[in-house]
């Protein structure tokens, strides 16, 4: 079946811009996370969605980034006034029911230059 | 910070046992060890997770020492395309949408 899926799978973009990054998770996934990973790093936790609700943005870095879930489906992070330390890889991830999965599934990811 | 330390780098001939430890001595009694890898230039994918007892499926094992300060993942028959970046993790099943990432081993399979 089909996985989480990202787009666009690369994005650059000058520094003050804002940018939009999507997720669709796997169908049927109420739980969704974003995390975001620098170059050589592990990932960081960014958001947790159960369903529409997110529950936890404690991992949000500061008040440009944002991110919502619609339909219990499709997620968009959104990063106002980019800034060249965003530059990193964008990672979705979804799994059943949330807390109490022992498996996240992720996606390719968004790599974002800031320029 | 990371709960877990991995060594940065390991190797393993291909068709050998790749076995890659990881240390969590201050694990509490209710957290996890979770075993992640990620391919270059994809998303992380799961292989295991254990509490107390040693787990094994398709992917691999999971060995964890009597009182819980260390695990050791096995891919028994280890081959090219194992070759990736393995992250050891540990979490409360509870706030485990949080996990905390370190920076893993880079696991080079050799032919």
């Amino acid at each position: 079946g089909a996985g989480v899926s990202q787009s666009p799978s690369n994005k650059v973009t000058e520094k003050g811009k804002d940018v939009e990054l999507r997720c669709d998770p796997i169908s049927g996934h109420t739980a969704l996370y974003w995390y975001r990973q620098s170059l050589g790093q592990g990932l960081e936790f960014l958001i947790y969605f159960q369903g529409n609700s997110a529950p936890d943005k404690s991992g949000l870095p500061s008040d440009r980034f944002s991110a919502e879930r619609t339909g219990g489906s499709v997620s968009t992070l959104t990063i106002q006034r980019t800034q060249q330390e965003d530059s990193a890889v964008y990672l979705c991830a979804s799994s059943p029911s949330g807390t109490g999965d022992f498996e996240q599934y992720f996606g390719p990811g968004t790599r974002l230059t800031v320029t | 910070d990371a709960k877990t330390t991995q060594p940065p780098s390991m190797d393993c001939a291909e068709g050998r046992a790749a076995n890659l430890p990881c240390n969590h001595s201050t694990i509490s009694g209710n957290e996890y060890v979770y075993w992640y890898r990620q391919i270059h230039s994809q998303g992380p994918q799961y292989i295991i997770h254990g509490l107390k007892n040693n787990e094994t499926n398709e992917m691999a094992s999971l060995i964890i020492t009597e009182d819980r300060k260390s695990s050791t993942l096995i891919l028994p028959h280890a081959t090219l395309r194992d070759t990736a970046v393995y992250y050891c993790i540990v979490s409360f099943i509870y706030s485990n949408y949080q996990l905390i990432w370190g920076a893993g081993t880079k696991l080079i399979i050799k032919p």
